[in-house]
């Protein structure tokens, strides 16, 4: 099955400057990337996604980047506020039989400090 | 709100006991999963029913029993369940056949005492 591996597991920053979560995925038929942003007691929410057949895409603050050579996709946020702070997930999405389970990195807890 | 809709949203039970979680989404999926969000492993997936059949079931011990009547409902039945099954376990759904978001419900925080 899939396996995806995320890092950091934490990333401290500072008000305004940006921050870099990566993921890496095992299975080369995944062509769905998703992040989901979950602050704390709520329910996670995708904030973008990206699809096999693209290789950027940009939202105004995030921006998520694929390379699925090397089978790796990242999450840009710029200009970071405190409100940013939350645990991010990726997920990479394989076909199983037609249907497209996504698994799920161990997230990134992001802390903005103002 | 996402129309996922889980209750009861925190539920205490006895390692004896036997309950029930129940999900209901109102967004025309035919998909639906159990995942198990804890400090060890954020976001674990425990089933996930298709079309109202059960399509993965990811080593899930049997002392829960998942149980899909309709492509809108979803129950997680509990029984003699263990301390560290204590977690928040999310229910989500999306549409089958398209690889597009999943859409999770706020949760149920599960303590076994």
């Amino acid at each position: 099955g899939e396996n995806v591996e995320q890092h950091p597991s934490t990333l401290s920053v500072q008000e305004g400057d940006s921050a870099v979560i990566k993921c890496t995925y095992s299975d080369s038929a995944s062509n769905y990337f998703p992040w989901y942003k979950q602050e704390l007691g709520k329910r996670p929410q995708l904030i973008i996604d990206i699809r096999s057949n693209v290789g950027e895409k940009k939202d105004q603050r995030i921006a998520v980047t694929l390379n699925k050579t090397a089978k790796h996709f990242s999450l840009h946020i710029t200009e970071t506020q405190p409100e940013d702070s939350a645990v991010y997930f990726c997920a990479a999405s394989p076909s199983l039989g037609g249907s497209y389970i996504p698994t799920f990195g161990r997230g990134t807890s992001l802390i903005v400090h103002p | 709100e996402t129309g996922v809709t889980q209750t009861p949203r925190h539920l205490v039970m006895g390692m004896t006991n036997k309950k029930s979680l129940k999900c209901e989404q109102h967004l025309g999926h035919n998909a639906m999963y159990w995942y198990k969000q804890s400090a060890k492993k954020p976001l674990e997936l425990m089933f996930v029913y298709s079309l109202e059949e059960r399509v993965e079931n990811n080593s899930v011990p049997s002392r829960f029993s998942p149980e899909c009547p309709n492509s809108s409902h979803l129950f997680l039945h509990l029984h003699t369940l263990q301390p560290e099954d204590s977690a928040l376990y999310l229910c989500a759904s999306s549409q089958e056949g398209v690889n597009t978001e999943a859409f999770f419900g706020q949760g149920t925080r599960l303590t076994v005492v």
